[in-house]
């Protein structure tokens, strides 16, 4: 899993709690992703990070909120869980800044009911 | 809207032979390409990418950019039942941005 781990691994929470997922990286990486991945729509871009305190959208952030306080821990919260962000959640790092490989976590499973 | 588009398939195929997925984009920028494979509840893991027209090998892996017709391909020689799973096209849209296809399904029969 590319030296990158995510908590929890599965996660069930009421519509309307707060839930923030954490990515942990080992290897000191610059670039650090947050996707999901539901059945028909792939893997999406939530939000990204390209250091400490710089983020930015991806095409699906609306919901979420993301923060980078510390080169190896990138958190995503869900603010006021909805049911439509029941899904799998992936974390990602890039370890090549030339090629933009792209190197994934083992994946969160947040299912809201 | 960067796409990238790939049948869902299954695409079945004997074990020993060739397998063949496709992919097509839509964003003329995109410089390179990402073949990732997915087992049933893994996470996704990279197989190759490739940013030249032609073909690139890896072992048993090619893949192939034809940046004329906006088309990438991964050709899976002596498949393998092992080979079945999930297989996800990508195209780095800029800014270290990747913009996924939602995968070809492989099933490779013994």
């Amino acid at each position: 899993d590319a030296g990158i781990t995510q908590s929890p691994r599965h996660k069930v929470t009421e519509t309307g709690t707060p839930v923030t997922l954490r990515c942990h990286q080992t290897e000191n990486h610059r670039y650090m992703y947050w996707y999901r991945q539901d059945p028909g729509h792939g893997l999406r871009l939530i939000h990204y990070s390209y250091g400490v305190k710089d983020t930015d959208k991806g095409e699906v952030s609306d919901g979420y909120s993301v923060s980078r306080s510390k080169t190896e821990d990138f958190l995503l919260t869900l603010e006021s869980a909805t049911s439509s962000q029941t899904s799998v959640y992936f974390c990602a790092i890039i370890r090549d800044s030339y090629s933009y490989e792209q190197y994934f976590g083992p994946g969160t499973r947040l299912t809201v009911t | 809207q960067k796409e990238v588009e790939q049948n869902s398939g299954p695409l079945s195929v004997p074990e020993g032979a060739i397998a063949s997925l496709n992919c097509t984009y839509s964003d003329r920028g995109s410089q390179s390409f990402f073949w990732y494979r997915q087992y049933s509840g893994k996470s996704p893991e990279l197989i190759m990418f490739i940013y030249s027209n032609g073909d690139k090998e890896d072992g048993r892996f090619t893949a192939q950019l034809n940046k004329a017709s906006q088309y990438v391909s991964l050709l899976i020689r002596d498949s393998q039942p092992s080979d079945s799973a999930t297989y996800l096209c990508a195209s780095n849209t800029g800014f270290q941005k990747l913009v996924f296809g939602t995968g070809t399904r492989l099933l490779v029969s013994p």
